[in-house]
């Protein structure tokens, strides 16, 4: 049963456009979600997250949005740089982390 | 401060063997969780520990898998007799005490590969 489904599994933009990731949750009991970003042969690296009395959260390029009632946050990039191409999964925090699939990003210059 | 560590980066094992996966957390850190990520799918959470307990194994196979946590030492995550099905990226995270799992970081993992 996949609590966290990240439905895209690619993603491709232009440089300087925004990149828009999507990811949905099942479970109305979570309540801490994160983006990690994670290039090949690496860890993942921690992004942005945002808790769940919050439906916005901004880290320079970086926001995430998040739509309780339709249980579905997003990871937007604006503008979009050659070096945000990588994979980015989604994650709720429980008491442990519950990962999405990832969604390859690339970012064509 | 050095990050999370992991050895070996890449293993190669035949079907029967055993493996042997280190992760050495950061400086401070006492908290330690193993993930797997199968070919073409995320991160599945497998085991939790903290210096010689282990707190949630309920991601962890029943069988051949088992990890530990030393006093002293890195921790082991070991798989015994393994099988093709065992090929994948194994990472390992570490946290500091008294934080929840969203301060996690990540090692780079091990590539376990058997023929």
């Amino acid at each position: 049963d996949q609590q966290v489904k990240q439905n895209s599994p690619s993603l491709s933009v232009q440089e300087g456009r925004i990149s828009i990731l999507n990811c949905d949750y099942t479970n109305s009991m979570f309540d801490y979600f994160l983006w990690y970003k994670k290039y090949p042969a690496e860890g993942p690296t921690f992004l942005i997250s945002i808790s769940s009395i919050k439906d916005k959260n901004e880290d320079g390029r970086f926001t995430v949005f998040l739509n309780k009632s339709a249980k579905h946050l997003s990871l937007h990039i604006v503008p979009s740089q050659p070096g945000d191409s990588a994979v980015y999964f989604c994650a709720e925090s429980g008491s442990r982390l519950t990962f999405g699939e990832g969604t390859q990003l690339t970012v064509n210059p | 401060n050095a990050g999370v560590m992991q050895n070996p980066r890449h293993l190669v094992r035949r079907r029967g063997q055993e493996a042997r996966l280190r992760c050495s957390p950061m400086k401070g850190h006492s908290h330690v969780y193993w993930y797997r990520q199968l070919p073409e799918e995320g991160l599945k959470f497998m085991v939790y520990l903290q210096k010689e307990n282990i707190i949630d194994e309920s991601g962890m196979p029943k069988e051949r898998f088992s990890a530990e946590f030393p006093k002293e030492g890195p921790s082991i995550l070991r798989i015994q007799q393994v099988v093709r099905g065992d090929s994948a990226a194994y990472f390992c995270a570490s946290s500091p005490p008294g934080r929840g799992p969203d301060t996690q970081y990540f090692g780079p993992g091990t590539r376990l590969t058997v023929l």
